[in-house]
């Protein structure tokens, strides 16, 4: 497989479910992020982990858990969620060459999620 | 609020036309600037972009072009084809990259 790709690409779960979306790049980067894309809403980013350290938290709920295991691999841990949660879920990667300037995104497909 | 946004949520061209996608941003300190291209079920990809020091940069078939003094960024798009048919959306860094809502663009048979 190449570039970056997310499983499950649909999710739904109950409000008491937990679950795990994935998140694999293998375009050799360094930095992985989590986006929440909602209807009429512009892209907003969660996570970011730079060489497997989270570099930004943007006032996500706890309910949302990151974790980067590696380079290469990112989840999303997912419990008790509210149905205002249910939105895509987007995935990308980049290389971080230098802290100050941007870095070209790759994004995933996503993974739709739906909270009942 | 929102400091990036676009000006028509939809907008509708002749195939063969040229499509031209707005965006104003209010961060005057922002000094980068990027057009996405969002097809349905995928993922942003990124189209072109543009540093602040620019107000014209060219791609294949696209053109940016960025006016500081009234804060404006548009994607121009020549000869649409059916496969430009997405939601396009702009963003803009300062410490942080920060997106617009997007433009749904359909091409008319």
């Amino acid at each position: 497989e190449t570039g970056v790709t997310q499983t499950p690409r649909h999710l739904v779960m109950g409000m008491t479910n937990k679950k795990s979306l994935k998140c694999e790049q293998h375009l050799g980067h360094n930095a992985m992020y989590w986006y929440k894309q909602s209807a009429k809403k512009p892209l907003e980013l969660m996570f970011v982990y730079s060489l497997e350290e989270r570099v930004e938290n943007n006032s996500v709920p706890s309910r949302f858990s990151p974790e980067c295991p590696n380079s290469s691999h990112l989840f999303l841990h997912l419990h008790t969620l509210q149905p205002e949660d249910s939105a895509l879920y987007l995935c990308a990667s980049s290389q971080v060459v230098h802290p100050s300037s941007y870095n070209e995104q790759f994004f995933g497909p996503g993974t739709r999620l739906t909270v009942l | 609020g929102e400091s990036v946004g676009l000006h028509l949520p939809t907008l509708s061209v002749q195939e063969g036309d040229n499509s031209i996608i707005n965006c104003a941003y209010s961060n005057s300190a922002s000094d980068y600037f990027i057009w996405y291209k969002q097809e349905s079920g995928k993922g942003p990809q990124f189209i072109i972009d543009i540093r602040s020091n620019m107000d014209k940069r060219q791609g294949q078939r696209v053109t940016v072009l960025l006016n500081k003094t009234v804060k404006h960024l548009s994607l121009q798009i020549a000869a649409t084809q059916p496969g430009d048919s997405a939601v396009y959306f702009c963003a803009e860094r300062d410490d942080k990259i920060i997106f617009g809502k997007g433009t749904r663009l359909h091409i008319l048979p």
